[in-house]
């Protein structure tokens, strides 16, 4: 079974420019979470989808911060201009709707200079 | 609103001994929990997982966790620790509310193995 795939694997960029993750979750999983983690942390959930549709966006700076998902199956996430506080890695995981074990990318690494 | 304490940021074993990282929970409903395991420039990894079903959970590699829901603890152990085993580990909880059903992570623990 192929994993959840995720590009770049890493991404350089200066303040205030934009730049898009790609998420590719596992086949038939009808969820799909945006996760950032920080240097030293957990992550933190950004937003998850359910098919094509928002559950929960509490934490996405909406600002700068921007997520869809496509038919339901491959996501991007936007941050439009970026900030340095930005620099983290972003994972997009994905899981059946019934279950709640969530399967992880590798990430992509984000550093915003 | 659910959360999750790990009670220590970095724990230190020699190899050969026996390994405690500790979980305590915050959760409205009746949580699944979750133990993941970070290796560098690696993804997450599932370790094991809690869905209200024996309380003794055993899981990859080795390790197991136990829920107590009294102490609202989800305690991570391994008899024996092993050099692979060094990695950051992180408890998960996951409330069973309104279908919501999003990972919150703790802050995670670094385990080091000393050989």
């Amino acid at each position: 079974e192929a994993g959840v795939a995720q590009s770049p694997r890493y991404k350089i960029i200066e303040k205030r420019q934009s730049v898009a993750f790609w998420c590719n979750p596992i086949s038939g999983h009808a969820t799909l979470y945006w996760y950032q983690q920080i240097l030293g942390q957990g992550p933190k959930l950004l937003i998850q989808f359910q098919n094509n549709g928002v559950v929960d966006d509490s934490q996405l700076p909406k600002d700068r911060f921007s997520a869809e998902r496509l038919k339901g199956v491959d996501s991007t996430l936007k941050i439009q201009p970026a900030k340095l506080e930005d620099s983290a890695v972003y994972l997009c995981a994905s899981s059946l709707v019934t279950l709640t074990e969530a399967f992880f990318g590798q990430g992509t690494r984000l550093t915003v200079v | 609103a659910q959360s999750v304490t790990q009670l220590d940021s970095h724990v230190s074993v020699s190899e050969g001994t026996p390994v405690l990282l500790r979980c305590n929970y915050s959760s409205s409903y009746s949580p699944s929990l979750f133990w993941y395991v970070q290796h560098p420039n690696k993804g997450l990894q599932l370790l094991l997982k809690y869905t209200s079903a024996a309380t003794l959970v055993k899981g990859i590699n080795g390790f197991e966790a136990e829920f107590k829901k009294s102490e609202t603890s989800f305690h991570l152990t391994k008899p024996s620790a092993h050099m692979s085993d060094a990695a950051e580990y992180f408890c998960v909880v996951s409330d069973s509310d309104t279908g919501r059903r999003a990972l919150t992570f703790g802050s995670g623990t670094r385990l080091q193995v000393q050989p």
